[in-house]
């Protein structure tokens, strides 16, 4: 039971590298997201997709950028780091939206991601 | 400031002991989860509320839903190590439909 598998688990960059988040699910969900979590600060939502090559921005999107080419990869780049994207950095998928309908999330387990 | 509001931020109890953990919002919501998570890994679903009023149980947890549906609680009985974790709450506004991320309260339960 895979479910949806996160890469790397952890990366320190320099301020100004860039670096593509992956985020892989194995079940047929057409929904998938992007979330940042800081401390004390909730999950964020930065970009979302509603099916293979569609795309659209969340909460705080600046900064990234998101393709979905094929239903299971999601994935999430950093053109140019900067300290206050330091964070650690969720994806997840749903069957359905989830502004209709009670649809739950199923996450990964994170990239815990430091701009130095 | 959040739209969720969680209450409190850190919790730190003896096993066996009851807790009530709140989130609380002046707007309203539709419906409302709550998902633990815990070290290292992703939150996970624990429960969907959807009417006000509503009562749900989970073992030894208990979730509640305001009947103005405008706050949430989760009650644990006799925490268990294994309890200890990140709880969210996370729900959809009823004018909107946005959908929002609490900022959790920490458990640890020490045996």
């Amino acid at each position: 039971n895979a479910g949806v598998t996160q890469t790397p688990k952890f990366r320190i960059l320099k301020i100004g590298q860039s670096m593509t988040l992956q985020c892989a699910q194995d079940m047929n969900h057409n929904y998938m997201y992007w979330y940042r979590q800081d401390p004390g600060m909730g999950l964020k939502l930065i970009y979302y997709s509603v099916g293979a090559g569609i795309t659209d921005k969340g909460e705080v999107p600046n900064g990234y950028n998101v393709s979905r080419s094929t239903t299971e990869d999601f994935p999430l780049r950093l053109e140019l780091a900067a300290p206050s994207q330091t964070s650690v950095y969720f994806c997840a998928s749903s069957r359905g939206s989830i502004w209709v309908g009670n649809q739950p999330q199923h996450f990964g387990d994170g990239t815990r991601l430091s701009i130095l | 400031t959040q739209l969720l509001e969680q209450s409190p931020q850190f919790l730190s109890i003896q096993e066996g002991e009851n807790l009530t953990v709140y989130c609380n919002s002046s707007s309203v919501f539709s419906s409302l989860q709550w998902y633990r998570q815990e070290p290292g890994e992703g939150p996970v679903l624990l429960v969907t509320v959807v009417t006000g009023g509503e009562v749900k149980k989970l073992k030894r947890l208990t979730f509640q839903f305001g009947d103005a549906r405008k706050d949430s609680s989760l009650h644990i009985t006799a925490a268990q190590p294994g309890d200890t974790g990140l709880y969210l709450c996370a729900g959809k506004t009823a004018d909107f439909n946005k959908f929002y991320f609490g900022s959790g309260t920490k458990l640890n339960v020490k045996p």
